[in-house]
């Protein structure tokens, strides 16, 4: 089975500046995908960007980027010009593209806080 | 508006109680999930369905049931045998994933949180 690991429980970062979250996963497939997903106090979950495991380019959303290296099967979220509005609960989690409406597994989340 | 509903927001449980949580969906997705969350912890799998009458037991199915009679709804109930129900429990949905499709993310509703009295 597939496990996400997220071994950063708290994170903080200055309004504006930079700061990256970590994500490593355990598979034995090739072809998956990864997304990150943000809980805010609302506990409303939004997805911030996702990855197809075999496009080699990084994807990226506005201020929010990843650095995917499959063979150390580590996908980092970097969050640029951090705003107040980042801070949240910040979920890695992983999807089969082998096993079809497969299960989404999840990793223990990191908790970011912006500070102004 | 396509969505995820989860119903009611909150729930309170007496010990010993079956109760069922709410989740529809109108995004024509296929599978559906069922998540668990407690304080400052992730989500763990209770039970996912790929297709209408199909589902398959997560992580931490003990003391939960599920039925997929249609493929907009997917309530969970929580019986008397789970000895700790007092949680946040959200619902998903994607649609089915494959190598072409682009939007292969979940979508989730707005959670129920339940809480033994």
């Amino acid at each position: 089975a597939q496990t996400v690991t997220q071994s950063q429980p708290e994170m903080s970062v200055q309004e504006a500046e930079t700061v990256t979250l970590s994500c490593t996963y355990d598979t034995s497939e090739s072809d998956y995908y990864l997304f990150w997903y943000k809980q805010p106090p609302s506990r409303q979950m939004i997805l911030v960007i996702r990855q197809e495991a075999y496009k080699q380019q990084n994807a990226t959303e506005n201020r929010f980027s990843v650095n995917f290296q499959k063979a150390a099967k580590s996908f980092s979220l970097k969050i640029s010009d951090s705003q107040l509005g980042d801070a949240a609960m910040y979920f890695c989690a992983y999807k089969s593209a082998e096993t079809s409406g497969s299960r989404l597994t999840f990793g223990e989340g990191t908790q970011l806080t912006v500070n102004p | 508006d396509g969505g995820i509903t989860q119903s009611p927001k909150y729930l309170f449980r007496k010990e010993g109680q079956n109760v069922t949580l709410s989740c529809e969906q109108n995004l024509n997705h296929d599978a559906m999930y069922w998540y668990r969350q407690d304080p400052g912890q992730g989500l763990r799998l209770i039970y996912y369905s790929q297709i209408v009458n199909d589902f398959q037991k997560g992580d931490i199915a003990e003391g939960y049931s599920v039925s997929r009679e249609k493929k907009e709804s997917f309530p969970l109930t929580v019986t008397s045998a789970q000895k700790n129900p007092t949680a946040f429990y959200l619902c998903a949905s994607s649609i089915y994933g494959d190598r072409v499709s682009m939007n292969t993310e979940a979508f989730f509703g707005q959670g129920t949180r339940l809480t033994v009295v």
